[in-house]
């Protein structure tokens, strides 16, 4: 079956630059989107389309493709960014979803 | 306003079944492609099942031939039959709206319903 691969873990200290990243054999031809989720509450989303934001996401959130791998960077990282992030896209038929393992973001 | 409230999750023995629900307001269910995705404890997130708005439906591999997606154009609800539950369907149960045209993104999610097999 598909797989989606993330870091289990990113540590940056508040201001600095958090890349998280996923790979997957699919990505250069699926969209990826990107979710935060904080303890005990439902999924955001916070890009779509490998690199669009949806309203209300603020700007230092942005996401880019390469390849096999898709990244989400959070530029001057601050303490409420602490969350679980994960990807997502489709596997090469399109018909079945998949996430990223997750990846704890922590803010040092 | 687009809410999504789920229901139906409880305690129930392997073997047994369940139904959630999943009420939207604030648009047409049945316009969209309706998804449910859950999350067993201090685990990530799996996608389960997905509803087209054209009525196409299709499953995870660990849960296909077990659980069912169905919908209420009347009710603006959208529904998850768990059939033959096992202890590793544990997990909160999430709808989330996806797009008109595609499956994601899910741009819309409900609170949550958690759901444990359990003897």
């Amino acid at each position: 079956s598909y797989e989606l691969t993330q870091p289990p873990s990113v540590s940056v200290s508040p201001g600095q630059t958090a890349r998280i990243t996923c790979s997957g054999d699919a990505l250069p031809k699926k969209y990826a989107s990107w979710y935060q989720q904080k303890p005990g509450r439902a999924p955001v989303l916070v890009i779509y389309k490998d690199s669009q934001r949806p309203s209300g996401i603020p700007e230092r959130f942005s996401g880019s493709s390469s390849g096999t791998t898709v990244t989400l960077t959070i530029s001057g990282v601050q303490a409420e960014d602490e969350a679980d992030y994960s990807c997502q896209s489709a596997d090469s038929s399109g018909s079945y979803q998949v996430f990223g393992g997750g990846t704890k973001l922590t803010v040092l | 306003e687009v809410q999504l409230v789920e229901s139906g999750g409880g305690l129930i023995q392997p073997g047994g079944s369940l139904r959630l629900s999943c009420a939207g307001s604030g648009f047409t269910v049945s316009s969209y492609y309706m998804n449910w995705v859950r999350q067993a404890p201090g685990k990530g997130l799996e996608w389960v099942s997905v509803i087209y708005s054209g009525g196409s439906k299709y499953y995870a591999d660990s849960v296909k031939g077990r659980f069912t997606i169905s919908r209420d154009s009347s009710k603006n609800t959208v529904y998850l039959q768990l059939n033959s539950l096992r202890v590793e369907d544990t997990a909160v149960y999430y709808c989330a709206r996806g797009d008109t045209v595609a499956t994601t993104p899910f741009d819309y999610w409900g609170q949550g319903t958690l759901v444990t097999v359990s003897s």
